[in-house]
């Protein structure tokens, strides 16, 4: 499985974009890159997913380079409610030999006033 | 609201005791993944269970055990508990095996004394 190296915090101020970068130098050919949000003592909750160039929904966009070495989750106008951790995911979702998602220790981002 | 839901809410007990974990998943889901989340360790994935077939491992312990029943509801049996294994643990679901989108219960807060 490809290990995923995140910034361990960011902070940010209200209205800003904040961009959340990912590195996963091994990733593999059928492996999809995911990101979830945490808030404290609450189970994880998806955000966004995707295999190339750029993925766009109501909440975020995932940016992924030709190499797919790396990914970018971006985060539009964010507010003090978008505190929380998120998590860059990578794996095989062929549907295979079962899923063993691998959660690293995430990016603790901490929007102020 | 993911659907998922998970029983009990909160769990204390002794060291030495043995507790059952229950989730069910969203309805139309057939695999159920559970995790560990305690403030050391992070989000540890555990096993993956779809349509009642274990399909993945991660670290779990050989003093846990878990099932996926016909009605597709999981429990997580835990026994001969340590302090150690005090710990917030979730389960999630998906609608295929292979990982896409995962949806969290609000999680067992498990505290051993």
């Amino acid at each position: 499985l490809a290990k995923t190296t995140q910034p361990i915090s960011m902070d940010s101020y209200e209205g800003q974009e904040v961009n959340i970068t990912c590195s996963h130098n091994n990733i593999a050919t059928n492996d999809y890159i995911t990101w979830y949000q945490q808030f404290p003592s609450q189970g994880p909750r998806f955000i966004i997913q995707g295999y190339k160039t750029k993925v766009t929904n109501e909440v975020a966009s995932l940016f992924i380079p030709a190499d797919r070495k790396s990914s970018t989750l971006s985060l539009p106008r964010v507010s003090l409610s978008d505190t929380a951790v998120y998590y860059c995911l990578v794996g095989d979702l062929s549907g295979t030999g079962g899923f063993k998602t691998i959660f690293g220790a995430g990016t603790r981002l901490f929007v102020k006033a | 609201d993911s659907g998922v839901t998970q029983t009990p809410k909160h769990l204390i007990t002794a060291t030495g005791q043995r507790v059952t974990l229950r989730c069910s998943p969203r309805s139309g889901d057939l695999s159920v993944y559970w995790y560990q989340q305690s403030l050391d360790q992070g989000l540890q994935f555990l096993i993956h269970y779809y349509n009642g077939e274990e399909r993945a491992k991660g670290n779990i312990l050989e003093r846990f055990s878990a099932q996926q029943f016909p009605d597709l509801h999981s429990e997580l049996n835990l026994s001969s508990l340590e302090l150690g294994d005090s710990a917030l643990y979730f389960c999630a679901s998906s609608v295929s095996g292979s990982g896409r989108e995962q949806f969290f219960g609000p999680g067992t807060r498990l505290t051993v004394l």
